[in-house]
């Protein structure tokens, strides 16, 4: 199986900071990576697709870069409802799995 | 736009099985992967597997395979997750997912179903 480790593991932060997460992957995934944000109580929600692409209605303040085994989200001003956890996921080949998960916590 | 909604909370005993239902509206269902994906209390997101109902064809992840099947009824636009052989470990949150495109990511989540497995 492949394995997804994301960094940091939680961060503070405050409102309009800028926040950069990072998913690396045991092997490559060319660009086959997703990531979602899930709020507590709630089902996640796709933020990102295919590494880059913003899913619509998605805030342009996300932005997911990377290929092959590195990729980074970021959100370019955090603001109070980007207080979350983020996980990223890879559809590279099955199983699907994700990594364990960023809580982004306010400062 | 998709909506799933899902069956309420199940408490089981341990040995036992439980069905989960997704009831989805909107788009042509018989055409989408309907994923289902677990989350234990406080812990990550673990993927069990998917179903389309077109081709009637399932995909387990390897950790469930001979304790869950996926079906689903296209006359009511749902789909059924059923885990057999309940231990304690099995305690989360299920949800259903669409992957609307064919990427393998989950565009549609449904609430999500907790699923309490004690004696």
């Amino acid at each position: 199986d492949i394995q997804m480790t994301q960094s940091p593991s939680s961060l503070s932060a405050s409102v309009g900071d800028r926040v950069t997460i990072t998913c690396r992957a045991s092997e490559s995934l060319l660009k086959y990576l997703n990531w979602y944000q899930q709020k507590p109580g709630k089902a996640p929600k796709l933020l990102i697709y295919a590494a880059s692409s913003l899913q619509s209605g998605v805030p342009s303040r996300f932005r997911g870069s990377g290929s092959g085994t590195d990729f980074t989200l970021t959100i370019s001003s955090l603001q109070p409802e980007d207080f979350a956890t983020y996980y990223c996921q890879q559809s590279f080949t099955t199983p699907l799995t994700f990594g364990g998960g960023t809580k982004v916590e306010i400062k | 736009q998709v909506q799933l909604v899902q069956s309420g909370a199940e408490v089981k005993k341990p040995g036992s099985s439980v069905k989960v239902s997704c009831k989805a509206s909107g788009g042509t269902f018989s055409s989408y992967a309907i994923n289902w994906v677990r989350q234990a209390p406080g812990q990550g997101l673990e993927w069990m597997g998917r179903f389309i109902s077109i081709f009637g064809t399932a995909n387990y992840a390897q950790k469930f395979r001979g304790r869950v099947t996926f079906t689903a009824d296209e006359s009511t636009s749902t789909a059924f997750m059923d885990l057999s052989g309940l231990r304690s470990e099995d305690t989360a949150v299920y949800y259903c997912a669409t992957d609307l495109t064919g990427n393998w990511d989950f565009d549609y989540w449904g609430q999500g179903t907790l699923v309490t497995v004690s004696s």
